[in-house]
């Protein structure tokens, strides 16, 4: 299966913990998006990357996330200090090129903050 | 508000008959996605239409695109249980990221 893998599929932090989501995209993709999901809320952007580069971060909040997408290796999406309402489902997907190309989305990692 | 309104927010279909969802944009698309997600899990990729007026379909689904390029319908032809789930609708505004409606959910029953 050369889907998009999200790593961890669950993960538990305490406040004030640090959370690492990790993507590995679909073979042979450059670009790599990340979402979240909050509970009763849709599906939002918050990043977009390429390889060692940050194209678009505007949906990400300024403070505690950080992504990168390394040369090599997976995405990472960082979150430090975490709050209750980091809690949600955060999703990578990943596509061949930016023009009119599909975007392919892994299971998610599902973060929960006690 | 909502970037893309879906409608209905849920629904409740008997097996074998159809269904239709639809999806509304304020704005011009350059493209519209469909994908589906299971409690629980990923999204699944459905289906891409980009013009205006374009029809696509995969086994018993069917989504079309208006020929304004606003709004977007995915009609199931005869429901089974494994069409259940919750239906996204995505925009594409040429800016490679994706807004999505708050979804459809769609329950099958017996």
């Amino acid at each position: 299966n050369a889907g998009v893998m999200q790593n961890p599929r669950h993960l538990v932090r305490r406040r004030g913990q640090e959370a690492r989501l990790r993507c590995s995209p679909m073979k042979g993709h450059s670009h790599v998006y990340w979402y979240r999901q909050l509970p009763e809320e849709g599906l939002k952007f918050m990043v977009y990357l390429q390889k060692e580069n940050i194209i678009d971060e505007s949906g990400m909040p300024k403070e505690r996330f950080s992504a990168e997408f390394p040369k090599e290796g997976p995405s990472i999406l960082r979150i430090q200090q975490v709050v209750r309402g980091d809690s949600a489902a955060y999703f990578c997907a990943s596509s061949l090129d930016n023009s009119i190309q599909p975007q392919h989305f892994g299971d998610g990692t599902r973060l929960s903050i006690l | 508000s909502q970037e893309l309104e879906q409608s209905p927010q849920s629904l409740i279909v008997q097996e074998g008959k159809n269904l239709t969802i639809n999806c509304t944009s304020s704005k011009t698309l350059y493209g519209l996605y469909w994908y589906k997600q299971k409690y629980g899990e990923g999204l699944i990729f459905l289906m891409m239409l980009q013009k205006g007026g374009e029809e696509k379909s995969h086994e018993k689904i069917t989504a079309k695109l208006d020929e304004k390029k606003q709004q977007s319908s995915l009609h199931i032809t005869a429901s089974q249980p494994s069409h259940a789930g919750t239906y996204l609708c995505g925009a594409d505004r040429n800016d490679y990221k994706l807004s999505f409606g708050a979804g459809t959910t769609v329950t099958v029953r017996a």
